[in-house]
């Protein structure tokens, strides 16, 4: 199946700093989602980017498909801003989101 | 927005007992997906659904069933429920293939 590869797996920030977490995929996806999972254990949809840029707020994503990788920018952190983010990717043949393992954010005051 | 809501935030089972997880969605989506999540394996898929009464295996569906008898609940069955079943169980809808996904908020499974 697809292979998802998200780095780091784990960043520790200083409130107010920026940062890139990256997700590598190894074919070609129709779909392509960004989730931050709080504390709680709930999965909340920050981006749907199968391609092309999107920004909302401080958080941006970027994916380019022909070289089958997308990035989340998170940019001026706060602690709120803690948790694990995943990516998430659905083949053109396929039938389901296939997740990385995730990158795990600590934002210190 | 969509809401998915899971019956259960948290459940404790004795090994052996047959286990239901129900997950409700209220936008008349068509796909829904059975996940569990443990800590560094991520989330992998069980089960899903396009339609009613219809079911495909996903990646690790050894052990568990589903039913979906109405388009806005699916249910996750435990035949026999193990020790090694103790996870994060989450639930998600999409509209339809390739859409955004929105996730319940979770069942965490104990198994004694």
């Amino acid at each position: 199946g697809i292979q998802v590869e998200q780095s780091p797996p784990d960043l520790i920030l200083q409130e107010g700093a920026n940062s890139t977490l990256r997700c590598n995929f190894s074919d070609s996806v129709n779909n392509l989602q960004w989730f931050h999972q709080n504390p709680w254990g709930q999965l909340i949809n920050l981006f749907y980017i199968p391609s092309g840029t999107k920004q909302n707020g401080r958080l941006s994503a970027t994916t380019v498909a022909t070289e089958r990788y997308s990035l989340l920018y998170i940019s001026s952190s706060q602690t709120t801003d803690s948790g694990v983010y995943f990516c998430a990717v659905e083949l053109n043949s396929g039938y389901a989101l296939n997740f990385g393992k995730g990158t795990s954010l600590l934002v210190t005051p | 927005d969509v809401k998915v809501t899971q019956s259960s935030r948290y459940l404790v089972k004795r090994t052996g007992e047959k286990v239901f997880l129900e997950c409700v969605q209220d936008m008349d989506h068509e796909n829904m997906f059975w996940y569990r999540q443990d800590p560094g394996l991520g989330l992998r898929l069980i089960y899903f659904s396009y339609d009613v009464k219809m079911k495909e295996k996903g990646d690790i569906p050894e052990g568990y069933s589903v039913s979906r008898e109405k388009k806005e609940r699916f249910s996750l069955i435990l035949e026999s429920a193990s020790t090694n079943q103790t996870s994060m169980y989450l639930c998600a809808s999409s509209f339809r293939v390739g859409r955004v996904y929105t996730f319940g908020s979770g069942t965490r499974l104990t198994v004694v």
